[in-house]
């Protein structure tokens, strides 16, 4: 039990188009979502908290316009970065709250978003 | 401000010895404490957590962790190590139950055969 996916595994798009990152927990409802990215060799960052039905939470420093959340359903938040650029390369990761008080995320597998 | 230290960046142990991985926290209160590992490319998988009660935690794969109030720490041991165990180690902090997650800045572990 609690799964979560991330779809697609790999993404490689030109300087200047947007990515869309999706997020499902796929055996359990998730009010919250997480949104972490990681660089290379490094630990990971929070982004932003997705809250299912509300506007995400953004960590400081992170642009809300560039990176556009969106957390319709209980299974399911999204991750959109508009004009990407080469310093937008990197692992993204999002993690969901799952346990009958919402107390663990689980993570799923992450996206490599290169632009080129 | 809260942190998350582990200190050991990388860790070489041969295979079928002990281990143990470091993590110390600063935070006033107890936090809920969480050892994650990464495979290469891979998401996080949750080896164990503590929120309260017993002191010593099991997780998955054989891994235990230990919950040291008075020195801030969680570190994490197995008593033989496996070649499969060869990943990225993090240790996590949440400072509210279900809240947002602070990570250490992880231990790489290499087996030697």
């Amino acid at each position: 039990g609690a799964v979560v996916s991330q779809h697609p595994s790999r993404v490689i798009c030109k300087s200047g188009t947007s990515v869309k990152i999706e997020c499902r927990s796929l055996d359990f409802q998730a009010t919250t979502m997480f949104w972490y990215r990681q660089f290379p060799k490094q630990s990971l960052m929070l982004m932003a908290t997705s809250n299912e039905g509300s506007k995400a939470t953004y960590e400081q420093g992170v642009e809300k316009d560039k990176f556009l959340i969106n957390h319709a359903s209980l299974t399911l938040s999204t991750l959109t970065v508009t004009s990407a650029h080469p310093e937008d390369s990197s692992f993204y990761i999002c993690s969901a709250l799952a346990g009958g008080a919402g107390d663990t995320q689980y993570f799923g597998p992450g996206t490599r978003l290169t632009v080129l | 401000a809260q942190s998350v230290t582990q200190p050991d960046i990388h860790i070489t142990v041969s295979e079928g010895a002990s281990l143990e991985l470091r993590c110390n926290y600063s935070y006033g209160a107890t936090p809920y404490l969480f050892w994650y590992v990464q495979s290469p490319g891979q998401g996080l998988q949750l080896l164990l957590k503590y929120f309260s009660g017993d002191t010593l935690v099991q997780g998955i794969k054989g891994f235990e962790a230990e919950f040291k109030r008075s020195q801030s720490s969680f570190n994490l041991r197995k008593p033989s190590v496996h070649w499969s165990d060869a990943a990225e180690y993090f240790c996590a902090v949440g400072l509210t139950q279900g809240g947002k997650l602070i990570f250490g800045q992880g231990t790489e572990l290499s087996v030697k055969p």
